[in-house]
């Protein structure tokens, strides 16, 4: 089993609607989660951590259930300028940070 | 600060050719770490380093990858001979302990 799973998509919506992506990490262990967001021919950036209570910046809410161990992140009225590859990324402590391969998603006009 | 630098930003290079790939971590940043981003694998770790020191390597795929940080500054990724298989975007990222990491802009490398 990957360490972290995600749907690889793509997901095409249309602007305005919400969407929601998740993941899946096998290391109980794990502590630290994040949501990293990539553009097309750019390299990954840190959308926002994710605790353990769940968490909002702006449009974006980010959930953790440990039971399950997964992660979830909510857009709410998508714009065309969230199109990108949406990574879920997992850390146990000070160990480095093990990438999901990536949701693709593409809002449309 | 610039951020996690790398150089170069592409690089073409035949079959057999030795690449060698270079990166700056963000001044202070105790980790350095290298990956390797392929449509089929998505990002893989190749290696880390903590304080200078290679902690973990088991991600670099065979003998013919080989990394060094000689200083706090500075770290190269070396490919000998380079294969076709090697192509991809490598990128380069730094951290605190513990803490979120910062990439570079990446290399993409073609073996032709």
């Amino acid at each position: 089993r990957k360490e972290v799973e995600q749907d690889p998509g793509p997901f095409n919506v249309p602007e305005g609607a919400t969407v929601a992506f998740n993941c899946t990490y096998s290391n109980s262990a794990s502590q630290s989660f994040f949501w990293y967001r990539q553009d097309c021919r750019k390299e990954p950036k840190l959308l926002m951590s994710v605790y353990s209570s769940g968490n909002e910046d702006g449009r974006f809410t980010a959930q953790l259930n440990r039971a399950s161990q997964y992660i979830s992140l909510l857009i709410r009225d998508s714009k065309l300028s969230d199109s990108a590859t949406y990574l879920c990324v997992v850390s146990s402590g000070n160990t480095p940070l093990v990438f999901g391969k990536g949701t693709r998603l593409s809002v449309i006009a | 600060d610039a951020g996690v630098i790398q150089s170069p930003r592409h690089e073409v290079t035949e079959m057999g050719q030795e690449v060698t790939l270079r990166c700056k971590p963000i001044s202070g940043h105790d980790y350095l770490f290298w990956y390797r981003q392929t449509m089929m694998r998505g990002l893989e770790l190749l290696i880390y380093f903590n304080n200078n020191v290679p902690i973990d390597d088991s991600g670099m795929p065979e003998d013919r990858f080989s990394a060094k940080m000689p200083n706090a500054s500075f770290s190269t990724l070396k490919i000998q001979p380079s294969e076709p298989r090697d192509s991809a975007v490598y990128f380069c990222a730094s951290s605190l302990p513990g803490r979120v990491a910062f990439f570079g802009q990446g290399t993409r490398l073609t073996v032709v």
